[in-house]
């Protein structure tokens, strides 16, 4: 089983409507991240927690809000989704240590009509 | 001036060449750099990482960090038609948060 998963993988929804994308690990890992990816922009970080109760925005979070129930999940939602935040999401998990490697999740593809 | 940048491409190497991907970063304080690749629609995988000046061999990959320079490269060598993909390079800041920093990635093409 992947270390690292996503729900839904894909998603297609219509503006205005309420979405939420979920993130599971079972790495073990303390931290967890939300970047969402679009062609030449590379990854921007949305949301970062690096643990339970310390949850932080990244460069991009107007539009987005988190929710870290547990160690092991972390959900990402859109309140009222709009067309430009179509993108590919990812999640990602690293250790404690500042310089331990993030390793990412599947992705979820979402399109926002 | 982006904190990370690299070259988009696409870069093109013949099958069984050195393919040279090339990252630069702004903050001097930066201590760690990781080396992703990416397949489209697939996500990030980690190849290599490097904390110190020099270089670091893994099989047919070589990174190497020159940070008087602020500059990492990958070397790719007995390139391979499966190495095309995206090379994403991220650098850990030096404010100590964990957060990494991407660059915009360079398509890598390896032709037959």
């Amino acid at each position: 089983d992947a270390d690292v998963t996503q729900t839904p993988r894909n998603r297609i929804t219509k503006t205005g409507k309420r979405i939420m994308l979920e993130c599971s690990q079972t790495k073990g890992h303390d931290r967890m991240y939300w970047y969402r990816q679009d062609p030449g922009l590379g990854l921007r970080l949305i949301y970062y927690s690096f643990d339970v109760k310390d949850i932080n925005k990244g460069e991009i979070s107007d539009g987005y809000s988190v929710s870290r129930q547990a160690q092991a999940k972390f959900s990402l939602s859109l309140e009222s989704a709009i067309p430009n935040q179509t993108a590919l999401y990812f999640c990602a998990t690293s250790g404690r240590d500042s310089t331990d490697t993030q390793y990412f999740g599947p992705g979820t593809r979402l399109t926002v009509l | 001036q982006k904190e990370v940048e690299q070259n988009s491409g696409p870069l093109s190497v013949p099958e069984g060449a050195i393919a040279s991907l090339n990252c630069t970063y702004s903050d001097r304080g930066s201590q760690s750099f990781f080396w992703y690749r990416q397949y489209s629609g697939k996500s990030p995988e980690l190849i290599m990482f490097i904390y110190s000046n020099g270089d670091k061999e893994d099989g047919r990959f070589t990174a190497q960090l020159n940070k008087a320079s602020q500059y990492v490269s990958l070397l790719i060598r007995d390139s391979q038609p499966s190495d095309s993909a995206t090379y994403l390079c991220a650098v850990l800041g030096s404010s100590n948060t964990g957060k990494l920093i991407f660059g915009q990635g360079t398509t890598l093409q390896v032709k037959p």
